[in-house]
């Protein structure tokens, strides 16, 4: 059966640090991979997402990237850290027309 | 471009009460629509799907969804709630042409069942 691993699960940086938030999924191969971000009271936000690798679509402008150095690993990277960058993070992979299935999240808290 | 309303933000309930959480969505093609659970700092859960076919969708945890193209809605069921369906509930929607998969989300529906 397919996993996805996420971690970490909690995350508290100061401001203007790097940050690596990696995913990996296991049991299938070429999956779409996603980057989502849940903002305290909101929805869901798609920040990037990949369907190969090095293939990397970005979704909106950010101070965040993303890279897929393998087909089954999807790394969400800042060089520095901004408050704003604060909030909950979720990967996700899919197949072709299926459901997207998520990780547990990492809670990013920027201080 | 594709959006989803859920239309109410907070739905108090009392326990074994039925319940029906709100979804319209907007798009130029023909799409997926899904229905996702969230609980507290966990990631998000997939109840049900429509996909094609019977409008009328079943999943877990004793929900269902029905599609109504003309409405454009998909609003989501439960006959009887838990203590236990207290969370945050999802409708997404992603465009069938579309092969990366992307999931366009509302705003989400707070369920409170209360004793």
């Amino acid at each position: 059966s397919q996993t996805i691993h996420q971690w970490p699960a909690t995350l508290v940086q100061p401001v203007g640090s790097p940050l690596s938030l990696e995913c990996t999924v296991e049991g299938t191969s070429n999956p779409n991979l996603y980057w989502y971000r849940q903002a305290a009271g909101r929805g869901l936000q798609l920040l990037f997402y990949s369907v190969g690798i090095g293939q990397i679509s970005s979704e909106v402008p950010q101070n965040l990237s993303a890279s897929r150095p393998q087909d089954r690993q999807f790394i969400l990277s800042s060089k520095k850290l901004l408050l704003s960058d604060s909030g909950f993070y979720l990967c996700a992979w899919s197949g072709r027309d299926t459901e997207a299935f998520f990780g547990q999240g990492t809670r990013l808290t920027v201080v | 471009a594709q959006s989803v309303t859920q239309l109410d933000s907070q739905v108090p309930v009392f326990e074994e009460a039925p319940v029906e959480l709100r979804c319209n969505y907007s798009s130029s093609v023909s799409v997926y629509l899904f229905w996702y659970v969230q609980y507290p700092n966990q990631g998000l859960q997939l109840l049900l799907k429509y996909l094609s076919g019977s409008t009328l969708v079943k999943g877990i945890n004793g929900f269902e969804a029905e599609f109504n193209k003309s409405q454009t809605s998909f609003h989501l069921r439960k006959p009887s709630v838990h203590i236990s369906d207290t969370a945050e509930y999802f409708c997404a929607v992603s465009e069938k042409v579309d092969n990366t998969g992307k999931l366009i989300f509302g705003q989400g529906t707070t369920l409170q069942v209360k004793p």
